[in-house]
């Protein structure tokens, strides 16, 4: 069955960059696009971007840009979602998700804590 | 952006009442090609990640009981729980697919 399986959690001071990590079985890894969504504590979902592990392009939610780099290793399977210059803001639950038109699949969350 | 409104923000049920939500988007995501609506609910309970439950406006998800059920066209959707359960204690999100992701903030729903 289709898994994505990420990363545990993180803690992280403000000004530092946090690495999440998505690994994904159960399907063809280059056929689907891979999105990326978060979820500040009781808020709602946020789209971050996309990657397309078949070539690797990318695009990513304005608020984002020039901060959040997605990339993959096609080896694993895996995706990974890298954001930078962490403020407190950044403080959430990130999940990635198996595209097919709509979220069908979703990883089981990774909290990243941005604290002094 | 293609921007989400649901209502209510929240809503409380008897057991076995309908529990309704609204879904309304800022352009219509009604594709003229294919004739199919770009939207998609999902339900999220406390500590997990959303699941979703119709695609394409009304196609339920495998799984999903039949007392959820999804409708709507262009700009206007509705999910319906049509006699609620202790189990369906959630939050509700609608998301357009149409052009780009956006999501609807988000409704509550509690038991009365």
């Amino acid at each position: 069955q289709v898994q994505l399986v990420q990363s545990g959690a993180e803690v992280k001071r403000p000004g530092a960059s946090v690495k999440v990590s998505c690994k994904t079985s159960g399907y063809p890894f280059t056929d689907y696009y891979v999105h990326w969504v978060r979820q500040a504590p009781g808020q709602g979902l946020e789209f971050m971007g996309w990657i397309y592990p078949k070539n690797g392009d990318t695009n990513y939610a304005q608020k984002f840009q020039g901060r959040v780099t997605l990339t993959r290793d096609m080896s694993t399977s895996t995706v990974y979602m890298e954001l930078s210059s962490l403020t407190p803001d950044d403080t959430a639950d990130y999940y990635c998700t198996r595209e097919n038109w709509y979220y069908a699949n979703w990883g089981q969350g990774t909290r990243v804590t941005v604290s002094s | 952006d293609i921007v989400m409104t649901q209502s209510p923000d929240s809503l409380a049920v008897f057991l076995g009442e309908r529990a309704t939500i609204n879904c309304k988007s800022s352009q219509s995501v009604l594709h003229s090609s294919d004739n199919r609506n770009y939207l998609a609910w999902f339900q999220q309970k406390p500590g997990q990640p959303p699941k979703a439950l119709f695609s394409w406006a009304s196609t339920r998800e495998s799984g999903v009981p039949d007392r959820f059920s999804g409708s709507g066209s262009g700009t206007d959707f509705t999910l319906t729980i049509s006699r609620l359960q202790a189990e369906d204690v959630a939050v509700y999100y609608c998301q357009q697919y149409r052009s780009g992701r956006t999501f609807g903030q988000g409704t509550k729903v509690e038991i009365k």
